[in-house]
């Protein structure tokens, strides 16, 4: 079964400073890879996807998150985050037959001034 | 993409009661998606509701529990049954963006039981 794990549950950092969420994906198969993110009290916005090609996939934000098949990994980055980052991010990937996302448990970005 | 409403935003209920969130699409959609957020946790898919059959369930949820609607291509309901604080969470619908998996995500319904 698919799986995804992200390992830091919170990340504090200083405004302007880079930030890199992590995330790795468990699979056999061809990978789709998504980060959503969430702001306060708000629903689920996608944030940047790999489908195939490139492997470094940007977002209009600044964001970007780079596919790593040998460390089966799709860490995002931001070079300089700002108060309005703040919110929670989570990695997810295609999984079982409903054509549904398998989702990890999401990683809080609290950016501090 | 696609432009999806939820009705209610929030809502407050008594244990025991029944409460049916709406999820509106603005375009024709197959499959649609409910998922279920506990305070603190990730996303966990309830069930799978596609057009004109039954509603798919995963493990652990049930028919009898969480009774899901789809009359059309563009509108689900979700019934939370006899509710006990343990529903409490924000509850998702979100629909297939097509072959690469994508999804939209409807604003939620905040749940809360007292």
């Amino acid at each position: 079964a698919q799986s995804v794990t992200q390992l830091d549950s919170q990340v504090p950092v200083f405004e302007e400073a880079p930030v890199e969420l992590r995330c790795n994906y468990s699979s056999s198969v061809s990978v789709y890879l998504f980060w959503y993110v969430q702001y306060p009290n708000q629903g689920l916005q996608l944030l940047l996807k790999y489908l195939s090609g490139s492997t470094l996939v940007e977002s209009i934000n600044g964001f970007e998150a780079e596919f790593n098949k040998s460390q089966t990994s799709f860490h995002l980055r931001k070079p300089s985050v700002h108060i309005s980052d703040t919110a929670e991010y989570f990695c997810a990937v295609p999984g079982g037959s409903q054509g549904n996302l398998i989702f990890g448990k999401g990683t809080k970005l609290s950016v501090k001034p | 993409s696609a432009v999806i409403s939820q009705k209610p935003s929030r809502d407050i209920c008594q244990r025991g009661t029944s409460l049916t969130i709406q999820c509106q699409v603005d375009s024709q959609v197959t499959m649609m998606f409910w998922y279920r957020q506990q305070p603190g946790q990730s996303l966990t898919l309830i069930a799978t509701a596609n057009q004109g059959s039954e509603a798919t369930y995963e493990s652990g949820f049930v028919i009898d529990k969480f009774p899901i609607s789809r009359p059309n291509l563009t509108f689900s309901t979700l019934t939370v049954s006899n509710m006990s604080p343990e529903d409490s969470s924000i509850y998702l619908c979100s629909v297939s963006a097509g072959f690469s998996y994508e999804q939209y995500f409807g604003p939620g319904t905040r749940l809360t039981v007292t």
